[in-house]
């Protein structure tokens, strides 16, 4: 039982090169939220879903796609990387249904040059 | 939306000692207020939560308490220890999945031995 697994751990990237974050839990969980972590400044919520084919947009969305085809994956889609997009990325997970706990990954440290 | 502020940023205690970190929330419809530590390298863990039909909330060591007329809420650390050393968050939310979390800018704590 891994819980949430995110890939890759670290990534470099080009300004206008364009990547894709993976992540993937296996606790059967409704809901699945991105945040981004920058120095003083918390984690801020850039796209979540409530469910399959179900994704909407939070506090930080601009630049970053994303997909909900299944219960297990929620990837995490730049197109167009670029310097300001330097961060590290957590997934986490959450049962819905009244049951208000997070589960995060483990994070993605995302370097953009 | 909802604003979360954090207080302090920074906290140095001798072992033994306790610890209180403060949030203050802006949006009166927030009812449910976690607290997240986060060790280097790894993703935020869940150590402590209330919700707002809730005042305070102990756990051996850690206890929560909630304000909701002044909305603000605190996390207390009593007989602080080495691996008591961290980043802590805290958080709001109006419940489940919707908007997911809103959180602070952390506080890092080291506990002195």
């Amino acid at each position: 039982n891994a819980g949430v697994t995110q890939t890759p751990k670290f990534q470099v990237l080009k300004t206008g090169q364009s990547m894709t974050l993976q992540c993937a839990q296996d606790m059967n969980h409704e809901y699945m939220s991105w945040y981004r972590q920058d120095p003083g400044m918390g984690l801020r919520l850039i796209h979540y879903s409530v469910g399959a084919g179900i994704t909407d947009q939070g506090e930080v969305p601009n630049g970053y796609n994303v997909s909900r085809s299944t219960t297990e994956d929620f990837p995490l889609r730049l197109l167009s990387a670029a310097p300001s997009q330097t961060s590290v990325y957590f997934c986490a997970v959450n049962p819905g249904g009244g049951n208000y706990g997070y589960t995060f990954g483990s994070g993605t440290r995302l370097t953009v040059v | 939306g909802e604003n979360v502020e954090q207080h302090p940023s920074t906290l140095s205690v001798q072992e033994g000692d306790s610890a209180v970190i403060k949030c203050t929330y802006s949006d009166s419809a927030s009812n449910y207020f976690p607290w997240y530590k986060q060790e280097l390298g790894k993703g935020p863990q869940l150590i402590i939560d209330i919700r707002s039909n809730v005042g305070e909330k102990k756990d051996q060591r850690i206890a929560v308490t909630l304000n909701k007329t002044a909305k603000h809420f605190s996390l207390h650390i009593t007989e602080t220890q080495p691996e008591d050393s961290a980043v802590y968050f805290c958080a709001a939310s109006r419940g489940p999945g919707r908007r997911a979390l809103t959180f602070g800018s952390g506080t890092r704590l080291q506990v002195q031995p």
